[in-house]
């Protein structure tokens, strides 16, 4: 299995303008994890989903944030519009059942 | 709800020294805990996890943790430093059966000097 994939690996945008980061999950597994790095805060998770359903969203920050995972091998985590405190690397992580979750190299944001 | 603590933000060694990174967590049902490590822009990789069983685990490149019930501890430790385990560590927890999140600790920066 080729692991947990993120798109893209870098994105810069304008603030205000809309982004959208993109996850494949390794295949089989059941639980799909996205977390936010950033310097001041460490890792913070942000949304989790188990069988493509939300479970836990409230480690989103506001409102302009969303998730969704319409099938088992994709998922998105949208930011619109998006602000300069948005600036941090994106994880997204998966697992079977309680298992170590498995992480993407991540996306790294940065809005100006 | 589960919770972790990392105590130290940095941590530098000698190479050929002991490293000790410290874990503390907090778990309302019996826990699986992970030590994970970062390498300047990459993602993080599991070192070693903690289920069930056998309460010292030994991981990838020659790492171990104890799982201390009595203290909620999960240190991990290595006997001998090598300049590439200059990375960044990370202790997870997870519930066994309660909430399914993975939740980390800050991480702690290790630095090996030569």
């Amino acid at each position: 299995d080729a692991g947990v994939i993120q798109s893209p690996r870098h994105e810069v945008t304008e603030m205000g303008q809309e982004v959208t980061l993109r996850c494949k999950p390794i295949s089989g597994h059941d639980y799909l994890f996205w977390y936010r790095q950033t310097m001041m805060r460490g890792l913070e998770l942000l949304i989790y989903f188990n069988n493509n359903v939300p479970i836990d969203d409230s480690g989103m920050p506001e409102d302009r944030f969303s998730a969704k995972m319409p099938n088992a091998s994709f998922s998105t985590l949208k930011i619109q519009p998006s602000e300069p405190r948005d600036s941090a690397v994106y994880f997204c992580a998966s697992s079977f059942r309680w298992a170590e979750a498995f992480f993407g190299q991540g996306t790294r944001l940065t809005v100006v | 709800a589960q919770s972790v603590t990392q105590l130290g933000s940095h941590v530098s060694v000698s190479e050929g020294a002991l490293v000790l990174l410290r874990c503390n967590y907090s778990s309302s049902v019996p826990p699986y805990l992970f030590w994970y490590v970062q390498y300047p822009n990459q993602g993080l990789q599991l070192l070693l996890k903690y289920t069930t069983g056998a309460t010292l685990v030994k991981g990838i490149n020659g790492f171990e943790a104890e799982f201390k019930k009595s203290e909620t501890s999960f240190h991990l430790t290595k006997p001998s430093a090598h300049m590439s385990d200059a990375a960044e560590y990370f202790c997870a927890v997870r519930a066994q059966g309660g909430s399914e999140k993975l939740v980390f600790g800050k991480g702690t920066k290790l630095t090996v000097n030569p």
